[in-house]
């Protein structure tokens, strides 16, 4: 089953701790997302990767780091100087652009894990 | 700021009647319109998708309006069901970039 797992659903924080949220693909996809979501707010982009070992600040990276090691993998490390982090973080991957063939909608298309909670104790 | 604007916040639906949410945006450079559906404790899956060139695009009881001239762009939901209850995002992305702009979310509830 191809897809993009995220764990762990659920995470809990202490004041002063950093947390690494993971997102592994196995859709073959080079381009990868981490989002975070608000309630009222929508999904706002904290970083994002287009390649291994090459990945680009979003609106909110501050707080946040990344790494991309692997083209399956791209985790999300949630660090003390993240003062709220309390949301449902969202991982994502699509194709790169142009490699959808005759359908240009098909490199477009966001697929996205199943989230993970983040709490702070 | 938003680079895409949504409304309404919340919408109540009865079963049966039609559903419809707006978005707007700013930057004529946006190349792709998706709407994403969320239930509850789940990610986002794509809806249903548009680009400028086509003013709607319909599957089964979904559609989306697109008016380029007026920079909005709407989905309708037709003969709206309990099931459809969810959270619904539309989105942006540039013809020269990789990133996404969502809108704030509408949450749909249709009652019996």
């Amino acid at each position: 089953d191809g897809g993009i797992t995220q764990s762990p659903k659920y995470l809990f924080r202490k004041e002063g701790q950093n947390v690494t949220l993971s997102c592994e693909q196995n859709l073959n996809h080079d381009a990868m997302y981490w989002y975070r979501q608000d309630p009222g707010q929508g999904l706002r982009l904290i970083y994002y990767s287009q390649i291994v070992n090459d990945f680009q600040k979003g609106d909110i990276a501050e707080g946040y780091s990344v790494s991309r090691e692997k083209k399956e993998s791209f985790p999300l490390t949630v660090t003390s100087a993240q003062k709220n982090p309390t949301a449902f973080y969202l991982c994502a991957s699509r194709t790169a652009r142009g490699t959808g063939g005759a359908d240009t909608n098909a490199n477009e298309k966001l697929f996205f894990g199943s989230g993970t909670q983040l709490s702070v104790l | 700021q938003q680079q895409v604007k949504q409304s309404p916040q919340s919408l109540i639906v009865q079963k049966g009647g039609i559903s419809i949410i707006n978005c707007a945006y700013e930057n004529t450079a946006f190349d792709y319109f998706p709407w994403y559906q969320q239930f509850p404790g789940k990610g986002p899956a794509l809806l249903i998708a548009i680009r400028p060139d086509v003013s709607e695009k319909k599957e089964g009881r979904f559609t989306i309006s697109f008016n380029k001239s007026a920079k909005q762009f709407s989905l309708h939901i037709m003969d709206s069901q309990p099931g459809d209850s969810a959270t619904y995002f539309c989105a942006a992305s540039l013809n020269t970039g990789n990133q996404f702009y969502f809108g704030t979310g509408t949450s749909l509830t249709v009652i019996p």
